[in-house]
């Protein structure tokens, strides 16, 4: 398995809601990220994950709460967000933060489509 | 702080040509990596090729190549003999291998849209 994989890849939700975005990567990677892309834009860092442990978080607003239950999953839970947050995230995972760029790079999900209303 | 510029937003290639697609970037470190991800139509981030910095060859895979100026902080892509699937978006990107806060940050360049004309 060579994969990460997201779900769902669509979502829509109102502005008092609660959802959760899933990634999840069986290729023993031990570094996970989540990144941020607005339409027609490059992909932003939220925050990186290293063997289960927050290592990164890149001033993300607080209606953003990453979880990482093992090495193979790793969650986005979204409470109370702005029309502005609706943007694709998408996930990656690489072996781990210092190897991985040397030898594989990281590896992306096809990412989640989310749309505020 | 680290910065990398894509300066062809768009670039088109007639199917079977060669193209090159421009990024520069700035950084004070001596050690790092580059990419190329492309990112089609499908939204996956896809790995397209590698450099390390301290490597002066120029990597490639198959029918992409990289032109790697380390002095001149320019990291081009050349694609030969296009095809029709090579059309998506393209981006260049820098990773630290510093240690403190930026390690594992890949930072992008604002993306070359390719097109491939049949």
């Amino acid at each position: 398995d060579t994969e990460v994989t997201q779900t769902p890849k669509h979502l829509v939700m109102g502005m008092t809601n609660k959802k959760s975005l899933k990634c999840e990567q069986h290729m023993g990677h031990r570094a996970m990220y989540w990144y941020k892309q607005k339409a027609k834009k490059p992909p932003e860092l939220m925050f990186v994950y290293s063997y289960e442990k927050l290592s990164i978080n890149e001033s993300v607003p607080s209606r953003f709460s990453p979880e990482c239950p093992n090495s193979s999953l790793l969650n986005l839970h979204l409470h109370a967000l702005q029309p502005e947050d609706s943007a694709l995230y998408l996930c990656a995972s690489s072996q781990d933060v210092r190897q991985a760029i040397a030898n594989y790079g990281y590896t992306f999900g096809s990412g989640t489509r989310l749309t505020v209303v | 702080a680290q910065t990398v510029t894509q300066s062809q937003p768009e670039m088109s290639v007639q199917e079977a040509e060669t193209v090159t697609l421009s990024c520069t970037y700035d950084t004070s470190e001596s050690d790092y990596y580059l990419f190329w991800y492309k990112q089609p139509p499908s939204r996956q981030m896809i790995l397209v090729i590698r450099q390390e910095a301290y490597k002066q060859q120029n990597a490639t895979e198959n029918r992409f190549s990289v032109n790697f100026q380390k002095a001149a902080k320019s990291f081009s892509l050349k694609i030969s003999d296009s095809q029709l699937g090579d059309a998506a978006m393209y981006f260049c990107a820098y990773s630290p291998l510093s240690g403190g806060g930026s390690q594992g940050n890949l930072i992008f360049g604002k993306g070359t849209k390719l097109s491939v004309k049949p």
